[in-house]
Parts: C-alpha cells; sequence; structure tokens
C-alpha cells in the first residue's frame, strides 16, 4: 500500500496523559499536512512542513500540541497533557508541493 | 484571512437524478481548488481539482465549475447513486489546504 498511512487508528487517553501519533505520506511526496477535525465539521488545519521545515503552524494549536518531521519523510504529533476537549480526529495529508493533497484514514482520539 | 465556504450543509436527491454543491472562496488571490469526498470514518478522498486558468474541468461523472468574478464554485455530479452519499468539501491549495464545512449529500433509492 502507497499510501498515506497513520497510526494508531484509534486512541483513548486519560485527561491529562501525553499522546503522539505518526504518520507515513506518500514516498515522495515533500509536503506534510496535520489536521483536526470533529463531528459535523471540515478539517481544520494545524500545521504543515515542506521536506523537514514547519512552515506554518495554526494560531489555534495550543503549546500543548507539537509536531516534528525529522528527516522530511515521516511525521509525529504529539498532544501533551490532554485535555476532554482533543477528542477528535486527526488527519495528516502528504503532496507533491501545492499539488492535490492525499489523506490517510485518520487517527480517532478519545479522551476520558 | 483566507475562508472557504460551502452554501448548504446537506443536500437530498433522488438517485439518477443530478446533484450540484457549491461552495464560496474569500481569497481573489486563490488560483487552486480541490474538491473532497468524505465517509463516514474514512479520510478525504481526492475528486476532481482546478486551476484559476480554467471555468470547468469534467472528470468521470462530476464537473467543477469555477466562476472568479463572484468567487464562487459547484462540483455537479451526473446520475447520482447511493455510493455518492458523503460529506463533500471545496479546499483551497494556497499551500497549506484549507477546508469549508461540508455539504452532506443523501441519495434516496
Amino acid at each position: 500500500d502507497t499510501g498515506v498511512s497513520q497510526d494508531p487508528r484509534h486512541k483513548i487517553t486519560k485527561r491529562g496523559q501525553n499522546v503522539t501519533f505518526r504518520c507515513d505520506p506518500i514516498s515522495e511526496h515533500n509536503r506534510l499536512y496535520w489536521y483536526r477535525q470533529t463531528l459535523g465539521q471540515g478539517p481544520e488545519f494545524l500545521t504543515y512542513f515542506q521536506n523537514e521545515a514547519q512552515l506554518e503552524k495554526s494560531r489555534l494549536l495550543s503549546d500543548r500540541f507539537s509536531a516534528e518531521r525529522p528527516k522530511g519523510s515521516f511525521s509525529t504529533l504529539e498532544i501533551q497533557r490532554t485535555e476532554q476537549g482533543d477528542s477528535a480526529m486527526y488527519l495528516c495529508a502528504s503532496s507533491s508541493d501545492s499539488l492535490e493533497a492525499f489523506f490517510g484514514q485518520g487517527t480517532r482520539l478519545t479522551v476520558v | 484571512g483566507e475562508s472557504v465556504g460551502l452554501h448548504l450543509p446537506t443536500l437530498s436527491v433522488q438517485e439518477g437524478d443530478n446533484s450540484i454543491i457549491n461552495c464560496a472562496y474569500s481569497n481573489s488571490a486563490s488560483d487552486y481548488f480541490i474538491w473532497y469526498k468524505q465517509e463516514s470514518g474514512k479520510g478525504p478522498q481526492f475528486i476532481i481539482d482546478i486551476r484559476s486558468n480554467m471555468d470547468k474541468r469534467q472528470g468521470q461523472r462530476v464537473t467543477v465549475l469555477l466562476n472568479k468574478t463572484v468567487k464562487h464554485l459547484s462540483l455537479q455530479i451526473a446520475a447520482t447513486q447511493p455510493g455518492d452519499s458523503a460529506v463533500y468539501f471545496c479546499a483551497d491549495q494556497g499551500g497549506k489546504l484549507i477546508f469549508g464545512q461540508g455539504t452532506e449529500l443523501s441519495v434516496k433509492p
């Protein structure tokens, strides 16, 4: 399978715990995006990378969120001290420059 | 900042009819748009795209129209099928890919 892969598909965590999600983009894609989506809403932009450089981070993103793409390939999104409001679907996508982006199946986070 | 919005949150059509989903954008400098389909529990799936040097682009059963004067685009689905039931998003691919809120399409058999 050469599509975008996200791991895990589901995560249940207790409030206050840290969680980390992984995204493996399509191999030749240099751009990688992270989004958050809640029920009934469109994907909300969080951040994106061009190779290993983080080009933009949403102002909506608190300091508890951090993303990395150390070698310009896979990326991780970490949420520290999770809150119930962090419960959502976290989507990753990749593209070749500013061309069409392809999405993974997402990681569904539930904070209890 | 830039924003993308759809006109109707829900659309219900009869199987076999044509569907039209509308979207408006605010940034007059936007030059590349993408339509996505999202089924329940899955990530958005690319349907069709259009650049600002075009007014119309056709795919298999889908057509996208772009009106730069009024900053509006639409997705037309011909002969809508039950498998077309999903949420449809337009997105502005200006580098960071901004999505609208989506229109949920329901197809009645």
